[in-house]
């Protein structure tokens, strides 16, 4: 069985660029959810992806979006970088039995000077 | 939203010893109770998680225990190694779509 893998691993950007982070679904896994973690923080939610499409969203700007393709892989991109978008972002995934029960990658870590 | 507290932020424990970490919850509608164990460097990883028509759930060394009345659920590790080490988070969900509300995190350190 094959986990949850994200890429890149670590990315650095520069505030106002645009960003896409990658993550590829545990096999048998429909379902996608992507979280931000701040430093010394607990994960925040931002949003869910169910059949290619945007299944929930938390407290997030539309300056975060995302895509779900076909084999249930997973895209994050963020626009207009802000300071406080350095984080580690991570993506989970669920199966449709039970979006609840989620499976974490190892997460990609963006810093944006 | 859900307002989600874990107690205590820091545990430090001898080998051997017993660990309990609590979270407390305000979302009523909370019906699923997971703990996720993260290392430093790694993705947040699934260790236990309990529903809301049980009590309480045990897997070897750990176990979770629920009081939806009181809103609060506690993870329990008995027999601690050095390898426990990490920091743990409650994550509960009451939203159809799974949206996890995760805690502050419990910095656990045990001591050989």
């Amino acid at each position: 069985e094959t986990g949850v893998t994200q890429s890149p691993t670590h990315l650095i950007k520069t505030r106002g660029q645009q960003v896409t982070l990658r993550c590829s679904s545990q096999s048998g896994h429909n379902t996608v959810s992507w979280y931000q973690q701040a430093l010394g923080q607990g994960p925040q939610f931002i949003f869910q992806y169910y059949r290619e499409e945007e299944n929930g969203r938390g407290n997030f700007p539309p300056r975060f979006s995302g895509l779900q393709f076909p084999n249930y892989s997973s895209e994050l991109n963020v626009n207009a970088l802000e300071l406080d978008d350095s984080a580690l972002y991570l993506c989970a995934s669920s199966s449709r039995t039970s979006w609840t029960e989620q499976y974490f990658g190892p997460g990609t870590r963006l810093t944006v000077t | 939203g859900e307002n989600v507290e874990q107690h205590p932020s820091t545990l430090s424990v001898q080998e051997g010893d017993s660990a309990v970490i609590k979270c407390t919850y305000s979302d009523s509608a909370s019906n699923y109770f997971p703990w996720y164990k993260q290392e430093l460097g790694k993705g947040p990883q699934l260790i236990i998680d309990i529903r809301s028509n049980v009590g309480e759930k045990k897997d070897q060394r750990i176990a979770v225990t629920l009081n939806k009345t009181a809103k609060h659920f506690s993870l329990h590790i008995t027999e601690t190694q050095p390898e426990d080490s990490a920091v743990y988070f409650c994550a509960p969900c009451g939203t159809s779509y799974g949206k996890l509300t995760f805690g502050q995190g419990t910095i656990l350190t045990v001591h050989p």
